[in-house]
């Protein structure tokens, strides 16, 4: 139990468009879900925290207007990149944790890598 | 915010040996202390984990310690196997995981057949 399913797992586009990613829970509800961000043999820095039917919460120095996470359900997170630019690659991951869980862990996606031409 | 700290970034055991990562927290209130593998290109995946009011846990071949007072939580894994190389993350969070995670470094760990 408790799979985190993320897609596309890989995406390549021409800089200055958008590409959305989704954060799917199979078996459980996510009230909260995290978005991150790894850059080759760095470790995960929190982009964002999104919380199902509220606004999300940036981390200091994520441009909230350029990342756009939509939490729309108890299963279903977006994170949209937009106007995407060559340093805007890198290795994006969402985690999930499962609504009234006796143990609060976060599951983590298979993560989608972003390359910008 | 949280600050965490990992050493060391690489670290090459023999295998059957022993292989132990520590880590440090600034943010005394953090209560929750989990260890995650990741493999390269995939998930991280749990380990273990540790919350404040225990000193150590232990899973089999692997067991994790913490120190309040000295602000720092450790990884140990015995008997390593190949199988074990990969890249390790600590990390501490509040509320006992339901908030954000702050990672560390990660070290990447090499098991020598």
């Amino acid at each position: 139990g408790a799979v985190v399913s993320q897609h596309p797992s890989w995406v390549i586009c021409k800089s200055g468009t958008s590409v959305k990613i989704e954060c799917r829970s199979l078996d459980f509800q996510a009230t909260t879900m995290f978005w991150y961000r790894q850059f080759p043999k760095q470790s995960l820095m929190l982009m964002a925290t999104s919380n199902e039917g509220s606004k999300a919460t940036y981390e200091q120095g994520v441009e909230k207007d350029k990342f756009l996470i939509n939490h729309a359900s108890l299963t279903l997170s977006t994170l949209t990149v937009t106007s995407a630019h060559p340093e805007d690659s890198s290795f994006y991951i969402c985690s999930a944790i499962p609504a009234g869980a006796a143990k609060n862990i976060q599951y983590f996606g298979a993560g989608t890598r972003l390359s910008v031409l | 915010g949280e600050n965490v700290e990992q050493h060391p970034s690489t670290l090459s055991v023999q295998e059957g040996d022993s292989a132990v990562i520590k880590c440090t927290y600034s943010d005394s209130a953090s209560n929750y202390f989990p260890w995650y593998k990741q493999e390269l290109g995939k998930r991280p995946q749990l380990i273990i984990d540790i919350r404040s009011n225990v000193g150590e846990k232990k899973d089999q071949r692997i067991a994790v310690t913490l120190n309040k007072t000295a602000k720092h939580f450790s990884l140990h894994i015995t008997e390593t196997q190949p199988e074990d190389s990969a890249v390790y993350f600590c990390a501490a969070s509040f509320n006992f995981g339901n908030e954000k995670l702050t990672f560390g470094t990660g070290t990447r760990l090499t098991i020598i057949p």
